[in-house]
């Protein structure tokens, strides 16, 4: 079936560092969602991508879904606490269900 | 506030007894979803209904079962089968647009579910 792997599945962070997570899938995906799960909270939908080399912005978030559609990427430009929390893709191949990668969880040293 | 209601936000099951979480929704979506999260894993998902009286099976339904009586409501019971139930269980909501999937998904504040 269906897979969708995220690197890496931790990452600490100085204040005012980037970041970025990585989103693999093992087939080709029709679109790619990004959420954000505050620590203690529920996922938050970011973003959806759906063209071969999209890319969007949102302030310091950059998402990005690569040509052959099978991997994404989110990148935050100088980190801020606000930040926290762990970070989801979610992507759907064609004809099939919206499969969750396992979330790359950020900290944030202020 | 339009949303998602999950209650409750704790809940403790004893060995041998099924347990029904709660789901509503007032967004009028027509798609409502069922995960289950462990710590420091992602989303697995136990069940998803696209319309009223009918639901899907998704990765991991053994030992739950759902009912889709009305359009705001999308209960799950946790059966004495699921021998390992403690986790985290979330809720979701979306429009069903040309695919499943399509459409971003609205979340719940989630049960926390623990075995005494």
């Amino acid at each position: 079936g269906q897979q969708v792997m995220q690197i890496p599945q931790y990452q600490h962070v100085q204040e005012g560092e980037d970041f970025t997570t990585y989103c693999n899938s093992s087939t080709t995906l029709s679109n790619i969602q990004w959420y954000k799960q505050r620590p203690g909270g529920h996922p938050v939908f970011l973003i959806q991508l759906v063209k071969s080399g999209e890319v969007k912005k949102q302030k310091r978030l950059t998402f990005q879904f690569g040509e052959a559609k099978k991997n994404s990427s989110l990148h935050i430009t100088a980190t801020q606490t606000t930040d926290v929390g762990t970070y989801f893709c979610a992507g759907q191949a064609s004809g099939s269900r919206l499969t969750f990668g396992e979330g790359t969880q950020l900290t944030v040293n202020p | 506030d339009g949303g998602i209601t999950q209650s409750p936000k704790y809940l403790f099951r004893k060995e041998g007894q099924n347990v029904t979480l709660s789901c509503e929704q007032n967004l009028n979506h027509d798609a409502m979803y069922w995960y289950r999260q462990d710590p420091g894993q992602g989303l697995r998902l136990i069940y998803y209904s696209q319309i009223v009286n009918d639901f899907q099976k998704g990765d991991i339904a053994e030992g739950y079962s759902v009912s889709r009586e009305k359009k705001e409501s999308f209960p799950l019971t946790v059966t004495s089968a699921q021998k390992n139930p403690t986790a985290f269980y979330l809720c979701a909501s979306s429009w069903t647009g040309s695919g499943y999937g399509n459409q971003p998904q609205h979340f719940g504040d989630g049960t926390r579910l623990s075995i005494l």
